[in-house]
């Protein structure tokens, strides 16, 4: 959905750089959520975020990959010290409440961040 | 450990046909299905949901069965259009997590006119 607007589309780094991947979620939505599919893979949930805060991170590896959502601006995927095995295609969804927020009629998916470490 | 299986790859079939896509899964926690469409460079589509409390739901072409027992369920699309050319996934959640999906490898659906 082109509410969800995730950027860069395509980002490659060098083992060892970092990678900032951005997601601006839908107008009204405080709810996003970050996937990550893995070369034929199917999605893999990684975290969920409301503003200010992680609500869930139980997806996301415990070392070099971070989440935030400010209070203003966009939700940003870190992840330190790429490795080839990071290539993948970063999606992020929002949602305007997790109540109604189930990953259907209500939340939205962006176009996604293709990241290819090289 | 795959707890959503599509074991089919790839689905070719003829316009005004039905399309049916199959998904298996593993957990028995899980209590809500989902269908999504993907096609390539953009995000997932949501297409149609089931709760485990259902075994049918239907929204116009789109249809999901869902049999619990036999921990399987499917999308029929009547009848399949070329438009319908995309990736189909499957994904469940369990325990009201309804954000924390877990989706399978997806289906390549080739609608050929």
């Amino acid at each position: 959905n082109a509410g969800v607007m995730q950027n860069p589309r395509h980002l490659v780094r060098r083992r060892g750089q970092e990678a900032r991947l951005r997601c601006s979620p839908m107008k009204g939505h405080s709810h996003v959520y970050w996937y990550r599919q893995l070369p034929e893979e199917g999605l893999k949930f990684m975290v969920y975020l409301q503003k200010e805060n992680i609500i869930d991170e139980s997806g996301m590896p415990k070392e070099r990959f971070s989440a935030e959502f400010p209070k203003e601006g966009p939700s940003i995927l870190r992840i330190q010290q790429v490795v080839r095995g990071d290539s993948a295609a970063y999606f992020c969804a929002s949602s305007p409440n997790i109540m109604e927020g189930i990953l259907g009629t209500e939340a939205f998916f962006g176009q996604g961040t293709r990241l290819t470490v090289v | 450990d795959q707890q959503v299986k599509q074991n089919s790859p790839s689905l070719s079939v003829q316009e005004g046909r039905i399309s049916i896509l199959n998904c298996d899964y593993t957990n028995s926690m899980f209590d809500y299905f989902l269908w999504y469409k993907k096609y390539p460079a953009e995000g997932p589509t949501f297409l149609i949901s089931i709760s485990s409390i259902k075994d049918k739901n239907e929204d116009g072409r789109f249809t999901v069965f869902l049999n619990k027992s036999a921990k399987h369920l499917s999308l029929h699309i009547v009848p399949s259009q070329p438009g319908d050319s995309a990736v189909y996934f499957c994904a469940a959640s369990s325990g009201g997590s309804n954000y924390k999906l877990t989706f399978g490898k997806g289906t390549l659906l080739t609608v050929n006119p």
